[in-house]
């Protein structure tokens, strides 16, 4: 089975840099992805790690470190839309379902 | 508009009831999810199928039942609804396994 760890609240204020970190115990673990929902919306995909190092789409940046089981979400330039929660999710060799931490609470505040 | 669709949007049904939530993935996607999300809640893994035939199995209860049609399309049975099943219901696609893309979900409310 696979387990993850991640912080249930952030506050950053517009403009800033945040980080979201997530660590993971797993069997079998292949990638770390990472998915912003905002309140009563759909889960939508925003980065995948397979291999260690960063990943950058735009604002968005995501890690990995495979040694250390352990992942961050960097959002930079924060904009108050991107107040949401942020959930890590992890998949496995057997390319079963994700499992998903427990998400990340951001609150944007002007 | 991430490709996957669900039916319906919004369900209130009494206790005791059943009801069942359909799903379309993306085209292409063999793979389907079936998430349960309740209020403040994390994402809670029920089932998953590849092609028709039942891959992977999560805290689903016995109640609970799915199934994915030579379409590829999927449905999940809700039985003997009680209060504690309501809940928002996600369907997701994907064609690796790795990302996943999930439809607007299916609120269900037990009264």
């Amino acid at each position: 089975g696979q387990s993850l760890e991640q912080p249930s609240e952030v506050t950053a204020v517009e403009g800033a840099i945040v980080q979201i970190n997530c660590t993971y115990q797993t069997s079998g673990f292949y990638g770390l992805s990472w998915y912003q929902q905002h309140d009563g919306g759909a889960p939508t995909f925003l980065s995948y790690n397979a291999l260690d190092g960063l990943e950058e789409t735009g604002r968005f940046s995501s890690f990995l470190s495979r040694s250390d089981s352990y992942g961050y979400l960097l959002l930079q330039e924060l904009q108050m839309k991107d107040s949401a929660s942020y959930f890590c999710a992890a998949s496995d060799t057997g390319r079963r379902a994700l499992t998903f931490g427990s998400g990340t609470r951001l609150q944007v505040q002007p | 508009d991430s490709g996957v669709t669900q039916t319906p949007k919004h369900l209130i049904t009494a206790t005791g009831q059943r009801v069942t939530l359909r799903c379309s993935p993306r085209s292409g996607d063999l793979s389907v999810y079936w998430y349960q999300q309740s209020l403040d809640q994390g994402l809670q893994f029920l089932i998953q199928y590849y092609n028709g035939e039942e891959r992977a199995k999560g805290n689903i209860l016995e109640r609970f039942s799915a199934q994915q049609f030579p379409d590829l399309h999927s449905e999940l049975n809700l039985s003997s609804l009680e209060l504690g099943d309501s809940a928002l219901y996600f369907c997701a696609s994907s064609v690796d396994g790795n990302t996943i893309y999930f439809g607007e979900g299916s609120w269900l409310t037990v009264v």
